[in-house]
């Protein structure tokens, strides 16, 4: 298994700012992605991370609101600007592996006043 | 669009009881299939993955695949209430590097 970790574990924000979250994997992968998790739902993926290429993102996300970014093999970042009170969620960072599997950091637990 | 489907639950069985969790999906090139486990307030956690038919026992978990009729499941045996958690299953087609998630079932393993 992997180990991933993620800063902040949570935040408080106020609408209109930016946060930035960290995410660090123990072994360099090729793929990183991040997901939203809001309550009681399951995850919607946000965008595919790549070292040395433009993230990708899925259906109604945006480089402008959620801009990625992929310095190296072990390590990204994804910024939630300009937020509002619906971006109020959970955001996971997760790698893949081997055949697939996917392993997920523990997670930044992000409210907007 | 591909589609996994699982039943939200909650799944209620006593402690010591076999618990047994389905997932439907929709697209015949799916290839990889995967079980998490989701505490409350928890990140999900890899605890099963199954690539050819058959079953596949890792202590207490069973996972069964059943391709030509489309379905993953999850066996628990001997529950416990630390098994209580919201269990989702994950499949990946061939070809994708993403795989597509269902909403969860929520299990509770009542002493």
């Amino acid at each position: 298994s992997a180990v991933i970790s993620q800063k902040p574990s949570r935040d408080i924000c106020q609408r209109g700012t930016s946060l930035t979250i960290q995410c660090q994997v123990d072994s360099q992968v090729t793929m990183m992605f991040w997901y939203r998790q809001q309550p009681g739902q399951s995850l919607t993926l946000i965008a595919t991370a790549n070292q040395g290429s433009e993230a990708t993102y899925e259906s109604g996300f945006v480089i402008d609101k959620f801009p990625i970014s992929r310095p190296n093999l072990t390590f990204s970042t994804l910024t939630v600007s300009n937020m509002s009170p619906e971006d109020s969620s959970i955001y996971l960072c997760s790698s893949r592996y081997g055949q697939g599997e996917q392993y997920f950091g523990p997670g930044t637990r992000l409210t907007v006043t | 669009q591909k589609e996994v489907e699982q039943n939200s639950g909650p799944l209620s069985v006593p402690e010591g009881a076999i618990a047994s969790l389905n997932c439907t999906y929709s697209d015949r090139g799916s290839q990889s299939f995967f079980w998490y486990r989701q505490y409350s307030g928890k990140s999900p956690e890899l605890i099963m993955s199954i690539y050819s038919n058959g079953d596949k026992e890792d202590g207490r978990f069973t996972a069964q695949l059943n391709k030509a009729s489309q379905y993953v499941s999850l066996l628990i045996r001997d529950s416990q209430p630390s098994d209580s958690a919201t269990y989702l299953c994950a499949v990946r087609e061939g070809g994708s590097y993403i795989p597509t998630f269902g909403r969860g079932t929520s299990l509770i393993v009542h002493p």
